[in-house]
């Protein structure tokens, strides 16, 4: 089975300021999606950025980007001129590739809260 | 487009009790999981349907069960509630691309308080 680890309970980053989430996985797949989520306070969990494990390209989006490592089952998250509204909690999640029961279900870490501080 | 949208926000039960809960996926999305949250817990898979069909379970007891309708929308089901299904359920719904399910995008969820 899969599990996805994310070290840092909690982090804090100063308004303007960089900071970088930490999520490693282990799986014995060689295809698959891993995907940061974030979970602001009023509860919605929203998609913040996607990776598929047979890209080499780092995705990103807008002042999010990630820094994936297969070789080393790391996927950290790096948010760029850190943003009030950015404070929440910070999901890792792996999403098997290869059709059956593990493609249908996300399996998660226990989460980074993330503070700003103005 | 609309999101997901989940039906009752908050819920509050009684030990004993039965609850169904209600999820309205993106339209044109076809699978829909459900996960439970708890701060003990994280998060946790309780089980997906694509064309009113269960395809995966997670290892939750029997008193938990779902369905799906015709029209894609879901209901999950605790009958026997206990103190520890307290907890936030979120509903995620996707697009089916080659077979597989693409990116989830989730509900705001519905808080459930077992007294």
């Amino acid at each position: 089975a899969q599990t996805v680890t994310q070290s840092q309970p909690e982090m804090s980053v100063q308004e303007a300021e960089t900071v970088t989430l930490s999520c490693t996985y282990d799986t014995s797949e060689s295809d698959y999606y891993l995907f940061w989520y974030k979970q602001p306070p009023s509860r919605q969990m929203i998609l913040v950025i996607r990776q598929e494990a047979y890209k080499q390209q780092n995705a990103t989006e807008n002042r999010f980007s990630v820094n994936f490592q297969k070789a080393a089952k790391s996927f950290s998250l790096k948010i760029s001129d850190s943003q009030l509204g950015d404070a929440a909690m910070y999901f890792c999640a792996y999403r098997s590739a290869y059709s059956g029961a593990g493609s249908y279900q996300l399996t998660f870490g226990k989460g980074t809260k993330l503070s700003v501080i103005p | 487009k609309a999101g997901v949208t989940q039906t009752p926000r908050y819920l509050i039960k009684t030990r004993g009790q039965q609850v169904t809960l209600s999820c309205s996926p993106i339209s044109g999305h076809r699978s829909v999981s459900w996960y439970q949250q708890t701060p003990g817990q994280g998060l946790q898979f309780l089980f997906e349907y694509f064309s009113e069909t269960q395809r995966n379970k997670g290892n939750f007891p029997g008193r938990f069960s779902g369905r799906q309708f015709s029209n894609s929308r879901s209901e999950m089901n605790v009958s026997t509630l206990e103190l520890g299904d307290s907890a936030l359920y979120l509903c995620a719904s996707s697009w089916e691309a080659g077979g597989l399910p693409d990116t989830q995008y989730f509900g705001p969820g519905t808080r459930l308080t077992v007294l």
